[in-house]
């Protein structure tokens, strides 16, 4: 177990509301990864952090924000809700870094946006 | 723009049987190839690939990376239903260390 660990892991709100997803690790790891998976589209990356304070966007970051305050803690907000958002997000941090090929996700968040 | 493309999308297969699956990739800075199970939740990891024509394995699972045709092969022997999942393979670039995933194979396989 990578201890990662998604919060919250159900969610619906309506069009329109801010809606932050907090991802914890225990493992101090300086990589950190935002993911939504959506049928027919597999998982893309949205944002992802290489260090505290320091963050990147992936190839579907419009719509969405993050922020890491502390190693432990990558938060991903989303300012204005909208549908196109419904989705399955994962965190995930490289266990033994990325020579080891093992990404471990979190449980994962399902979000609908009505 | 990088991608990685999988297929075939979906397949059943019947207790027993072997079964390929097959993934292309196309990504600047290429490192490796890697392959993930998913079940009901998470994904989890199964191979990394990044020498060419060394075939890793792991029971009845195998896999090979061809970094000239830039493609990999997952095979399957002996399938069983706990085989029963979807397959990613995803593409890790030098920079940044990143994943871009393919759409995944959903497996089926029938007792």
């Amino acid at each position: 177990d990578a201890g990662i660990t998604q919060s919250p892991r159900h969610k619906v709100t309506e069009t329109g509301t801010p809606v932050t997803l907090r991802c914890h690790q225990t493992e101090n790891h300086r990589y950190m990864y935002w993911y939504r998976q959506d049928p027919g589209h597999g998982l893309r990356l949205i944002h992802y952090s290489y260090g505290v304070k320091d963050t990147d966007k992936g190839e579907v970051s419009d719509g969405y924000s993050v922020s890491r305050s502390k190693t432990e803690d990558f938060l991903l907000t989303l300012e204005s809700a909208t549908s196109s958002q419904t989705s399955v997000y994962f965190c995930a941090i490289w266990g033994g870094g990325a020579n080891t090929g093992e990404l471990f996700f979190g449980e994962g968040s399902r979000l609908t946006v009505l | 723009e990088d991608k990685v493309v999988q297929s075939p999308l979906s397949l059943v297969v019947h207790e027993g049987d072997t079964v390929t699956l097959n993934c292309s990739y196309e990504v600047t800075n290429f490192r490796s190839l890697l392959w993930y199970k998913q079940e009901k939740k998470a994904p989890t990891f199964l191979f990394m690939l990044t020498s060419s024509g060394i075939e890793k394995k792991s029971g009845r699972l195998s896999s090979i990376l061809d970094k000239k045709e830039l493609f990999s092969i997952l095979n399957i022997t002996a399938t069983q239903t706990g085989d029963s999942a979807v397959y990613l393979c995803a593409a890790l670039k030098s920079s940044g260390d990143k994943l871009t995933f393919g759409t995944g194979t959903r497996l089926a396989v029938r007792p």
